[in-house]
């Protein structure tokens, strides 16, 4: 089982439709998780990061983590054609929990979204 | 957001060849960066984690002597692939971090293909 899941889609849905991504996850040692976009053949664009359970609004996006459940969502108000691109989930666990510093990211598959105009 | 930028944005080379790839924060001091790679239609694999002015710690599987990493500052770290085989064809990606609580930020990546 991987640490991180994520349905790689394609989510095809019509312009101006609320859009949900979700990822589960096993690790409990993650606290902190965040979501990237990231349009082809470019690097990750961080769009939510949040570290604590309930939900984190900021514009269009409402980041939700649900740490009980091992569950988070990305939830997508009033899509856009631009919106169209891969939405990667990813998380960490804290701060020199590995005996080291920072730990790297581990991230889901990422779910291939496609607003029809 | 921060910035950071990688060079080049594409290489192509012979097979054998070395090939190194720079990532810099512009606008912040990263104590950690980060080198992922990704194939494609595939998520973004951790490679290694650079802390500067110290070795990099590489993930299991990993070759540490095929990809050396080095982080001579707080505003810049490199990869360099050695001896780069076409099965090395991929997309690179650096991230930076400025402290405890940062979030990582990625650069625009790397495209590398071997021929």
């Amino acid at each position: 089982q991987k640490e991180v899941e994520q349905d790689p889609g394609p989510l095809s849905v019509p312009e101006g439709a609320i859009v949900s991504l979700n990822c589960t996850y096993s690790n409990s040692a993650f606290q902190y998780f965040m979501w990237y976009r990231q349009y082809s053949r470019k690097g990750p664009e961080l769009l939510m990061y949040t570290y604590s359970s309930g939900n984190k609004e900021d514009g269009r996006f409402t980041a939700q983590v649900d740490k009980s459940s091992k569950y988070i969502s990305l939830f997508i108000r009033d899509s856009q054609p631009s919106d169209s691109a891969t939405y990667l989930c990813a998380m960490r666990v804290p701060w020199g929990y590995s005996g080291g510093g920072a730990d790297g990211l581990t991230f889901g598959k990422g779910t291939h979204l496609i607003i029809q105009p | 957001g921060a910035v950071v930028s990688q060079h080049p944005s594409r290489v192509i080379c012979k097979s054998g060849t070395s090939v190194k790839i720079e990532c810099r924060s512009l606008d912040f001091q990263a104590t950690t960066m980060f080198w992922y790679r990704q194939f494609p239609k595939q998520s973004l694999m951790l490679m290694a984690t650079s802390n500067e002015g110290s070795k990099a710690t590489y993930e299991q599987g990993v070759e540490k002597d095929k990809f050396l990493i080095n982080h001579a500052s707080l505003t810049l770290s490199t990869l360099t692939v050695t001896s780069a085989h076409p099965e090395d064809s991929s997309f690179y990606i650096c991230s930076a971090s400025g402290g405890v609580q940062e979030t990582q930020y990625f650069g625009p990546g790397t495209r590398l293909l071997v021929l």
